[in-house]
């Protein structure tokens, strides 16, 4: 199994600001993903971060929304940027070993005003 | 695409009662199917992983069972109790994605 850390654990901004989620795992993991959960809703997939270039964006989500940086295998992070109140939710972090068994952080609720 | 459906909903039993949560996908040529368990406003804890070369796999009181030809798996709670009130979730591994289902809430009335 891996232990994954999400910072913050919650937050609440204002509109049109950005917030940067850090996700950090206790081992090298090949895979590493970004979910958005909005309220009483299923996870949906948001990108893929790769370690050293660009991550792979899901349709309906952008670089330019949501900048990714994957440094190492260990830690990635997710801005949500120019926020608005569409984009609460939680967002989580999730690793998997060559897309096997997938473990996911404590997530990261983010309320925006 | 793959579809990912998980009925019911929600369900509520009393506690003791031996249960069993559904989930059914489209496209049958999946790798794997995990089961997780999400308390409100958090995040995922893993639950059980079936390969698609698996017929069932078993943890304490959690037996998980996968008939893939017919895109279906049980997740089967025994001896329910109030901590096993929680939304489980199922995933799907097709292709390089995974795919999720909606969830069923339990509730185990004390």
């Amino acid at each position: 199994s891996a232990v994954i850390s999400q910072k913050p654990s919650r937050d609440i901004c204002q509109r049109g600001t950005s917030l940067t989620i850090q996700c950090q795992v206790d081992s090298q993991v090949t895979m590493m993903f970004w979910y958005r959960q909005q309220p009483g809703q299923s996870l949906t997939l948001i990108a893929t971060a790769n370690q050293g270039s660009e991550a792979t964006y899901e349709s309906g989500f952008v670089i330019d929304k949501f900048p990714i940086s994957r440094p190492n295998l260990t830690f990635s992070t997710l801005t949500v940027s120019n926020m608005s109140p569409e984009d609460s939710s939680i967002y989580l972090c999730s690793v998997a070993i060559y897309y096997n068994e997938q473990f996911f952080g404590p997530g990261t609720r983010l309320t925006v005003l | 695409k793959q579809e990912v459906t998980q009925i019911p909903a929600a369900l509520s039993v009393p506690e003791g009662e031996n249960l069993v949560l559904n989930c059914s996908f489209t496209d049958s040529a999946i790798y794997n199917l995990q089961w997780f368990r999400q308390d409100p406003g958090k995040g995922l804890t893993s639950l059980l992983l079936i390969q698609s070369s698996q017929r069932e796999q078993t943890s304490g009181r959690l037996n998980a069972s996968l008939d893939k030809s017919s895109g279906r798996s049980t997740l089967y709670i025994a001896a329910s109790q109030p901590g096993d009130s929680a939304t489980y979730l199922c995933a799907v591994l097709t292709g390089n994605q995974f795919y999720f289902g909606t969830g069923t809430s339990l509730t185990v009335i004390p």
